[in-house]
């Protein structure tokens, strides 16, 4: 069975502060990708990692692909209140390009 | 805004009924996937429709059952609800041609089982 785990659970911070999102697994993962969750919405994909050791920015967000293609994390720098939300990441997995989530770290950053 | 659409938004059933959820997926793309998010978990691959004839399933019972239309809309049929069955159900479409296509989801149908 493939299993995603995301740490940490919950993450409260100050505006400003930068965080890391951790992605672990113990399967390789043909591709890994990150969404973002807003209350009453559907995932958002922000990013998707292919390739071992590969590391994607987007504007203050910085991903980064293990390089056995089984973990990933996620850095926000100087955090603001609109990064607030369910952060996810999926593994891409199966002919069908089925995702298998993890469950998610929960981040609040506060003014 | 994905383009994505569910109905209803909300939904409150009693055990043992039977519910159909809708998803309308954006124009052209081929493929629907459902999937199950109860709360504080992440979302849970129920089944993947590709030209509408199932692609794929996840751990799920048979009384968990879909559609898919030409039309680019599909449906979740659940039959004798549980209340475990209560949770945000996710469709997601995507164009299944080219290498890494992104699922796009909608927003939810909130299923609550009493």
């Amino acid at each position: 069975t493939q299993l995603l785990e995301q740490s940490p659970q919950f993450l409260s911070i100050q505006e400003g502060e930068n965080l890391t999102v951790y992605c672990n697994s113990s399967s390789v993962f043909s591709s890994l990708q990150w969404y973002r969750q807003e209350p009453g919405e559907g995932p958002v994909l922000l990013v998707t990692v292919v390739t071992g050791g590969e590391v994607k920015k987007l504007k203050r967000l910085t991903f980064q692909f293990g390089d056995a293609r089984k973990d990933s994390s996620l850095h926000i720098t100087a955090a603001q209140p609109g990064d607030t939300g369910l952060y996810l990441c999926a593994g891409v997995s199966g002919g069908y390009n089925k995702l298998i989530f993890g469950a998610g770290t929960r981040l609040a950053v506060h003014p | 805004e994905t383009g994505v659409t569910q109905s209803p938004t909300h939904l409150i059933k009693t055990r043992g009924q039977q519910v159909t959820l809708r998803c309308s997926s954006q124009s052209g793309h081929n493929t629907v996937s459902w999937y199950q998010q109860a709360l504080g978990q992440g979302p849970q691959f129920i089944f993947q429709y590709y030209r509408e004839e199932e692609n794929g399933r996840g751990n799920f019972p048979p009384r968990f059952s879909g559609l898919q239309f030409p039309n680019y809309s599909s449906e979740l049929n659940v039959n004798a609800l549980e209340l475990d069955d209560s949770a945000l159900y996710l469709c997601a479409s995507s164009l299944v041609d080219r290498h890494q296509e992104t699922q796009y989801f909608g927003p939810g149908t909130r299923l609550l089982v009493l």
